[in-house]
């Protein structure tokens, strides 16, 4: 089993769509949690962070954590063709020692296209 | 202007030589890492740094070598010894207060084999 697992792709919407975007994990433990953006070719940016169960805004972006179901998601409202790149799932998972120096752990990323 | 940087942004490595990529920060961060990413993969880590002086090996650390001797700056050495080094290698760099702080990235350097 992945320890970090992201929904295939790719995944296409039309413009001024909802773009879904899902993530598990598997170490329990995992404390924080980041969604990146990659266009083809460049480093990734980061998008969202976050922490704590619930929903968290930013503009058109809203990550969705779930810790009891080790499930996080990126939800992308108004979908915009600048949108398509590949999402990365970033988890901090705990070492088996128990401590945690920032180590992240990603899925394999979820190319999303965004049609006019 | 802050941020991260690496250079060159292309390299090209003959077989049995070594080559080293530069990774610079001025964002005062503590934490500095290396990741390779393979195309249609995901980030792996290779390295990472939390004080000067100090590294530790990440999950593909074989092959590969790093030193950190001033805290802006964290280069990477491919050896001779990695048989499959052609990839896209991204440097990152945290604030390290504990689990969890971002990291950010620089623009990255592909490295590719004669």
């Amino acid at each position: 089993q992945k320890e970090v697992e992201q929904n295939s792709g790719p995944l296409s919407v039309p413009e001024g769509a909802i773009a879904s975007l899902n993530c598990t994990y598997s170490d329990r433990g995992s404390q924080s949690f980041f969604w990146y953006r990659q266009y083809s070719g460049k480093s990734p940016e980061l998008i969202m962070s976050i922490y704590s169960n619930g929903d968290k805004e930013d503009g058109r972006f809203t990550a969705q954590l779930n810790k009891a179901s080790q499930y996080v998601s990126l939800l992308i409202r108004d979908s915009q063709p600048s949108d398509s790149a590949t999402y990365l799932c970033a988890v901090n998972m705990i070492s088996a020692g128990g401590t945690s120096y920032g180590k992240l752990t990603f899925g394999q990323g979820t190319i999303l296209t965004v049609h006019p | 202007d802050g941020g991260i940087t690496q250079s060159p942004k292309y390299l090209f490595r003959k077989e049995g030589q070594n080559v080293t990529l530069s990774c610079e920060q001025n964002l005062n961060h503590d934490a500095m890492y290396w990741y390779r990413q393979d195309p249609g993969q995901g980030l792996r880590l290779i390295y990472y740094s939390q004080i000067v002086n100090d590294f530790q090996k990440g999950d593909i650390a074989e092959g590969y070598s790093v030193s950190r001797e001033k805290k802006e700056s964290f280069p990477l050495t491919v050896t001779s010894a990695q048989k499959n080094p052609t990839a896209f290698y991204l440097c990152a760099s945290s604030i390290f207060r504990g689990p969890g702080e971002t990291q950010y990235f620089g623009p990255g350097t592909r490295l590719l084999v004669l």
